[in-house]
């Protein structure tokens, strides 16, 4: 079975501090592997994507991500945290012969703290 | 670019009503997905269409839901009777097409609250 896990429900940052959500799968076959933001009363937010190649994907508003395969990992980051940042973060997988269909993590909580 | 729409916002009816959701994807975009969102999880698809067919739907309900997509855009989700665990959020999104790598567009979902 395929499946996301997010090990921190919340995390707390200081504001111009790095960033990281963590991020690790469990998949049969080769993944792609996502990251979505949500704001309150909002839907979820595409941030950046992991299909192949280089292992360090960039994407919107200055975050970053890093596949590691051999620790089945994809954490978020970013050099310096804004307070608009906060908000939930979501990971997903997504395994082409598996029907295509997306596996969300539970989400995680992060905190800017001014 | 207008995004995934979706109406209403918010909704809150007895258990053993029925609700309907509407969804308008973003142009051009063939696969829609309609996904149920309990707080504290991570959203949990329903239902994928390609253009008007359905692609997956194995973990719909099927004695209480019901999705449709007659003309290949535009999409309902329906429940009938609702229940008191269907209260989430139900999101619509879509994308380019059911390719692995395509990343999916959310609208802004339907809080559902059944008393």
């Amino acid at each position: 079975a395929q499946s996301v896990a997010q090990p921190e429900d919340q995390v707390n940052v200081a504001e111009g501090n790095p960033l990281t959500v963590k991020c690790t799968y469990s998949v049969s076959g080769n993944p792609y592997l996502f990251w979505y933001v949500q704001y309150p009363n909002r839907g979820l937010q595409f941030l950046l994507k992991y299909i192949t190649g280089d292992n360090l994907v960039k994407g919107s508003y200055g975050f970053e991500a890093e596949f590691n395969k051999s620790q089945t990992s994809f954490h978020l980051k970013k050099p310096s945290a804004l307070v608009s940042d906060s908000a939930l973060y979501f990971c997903a997988v997504r395994v082409y012969n598996t029907g295509n269909q997306f596996y969300f993590g539970t989400g995680t909580s992060l905190t800017v703290i001014p | 670019e207008a995004g995934v729409a979706q109406s209403p916002r918010y909704k809150i009816i007895e258990k053993r009503q029925s609700v309907a959701f509407w969804c308008n994807p973003i142009s051009g975009h063939a696969t829609l997905y309609w996904y149920q969102q309990i707080l504290g999880q991570g959203p949990k698809l329903l239902i994928q269409f390609q253009n008007n067919g359905v692609v997956d739907d194995s973990q719909l309900p099927k004695d209480r839901f019901s999705a449709e997509r007659l003309k290949g855009v535009d999409s309902t989700l329906k429940i009938q009777p609702a229940k008191l665990e269907d209260s989430a959020v139900y999101l619509c999104a879509s994308s380019l097409g059911r390719l692995a790598w395509y990343e999916q567009y959310f609208g802004p979902g339907t809080r559902l609250t059944v008393t």
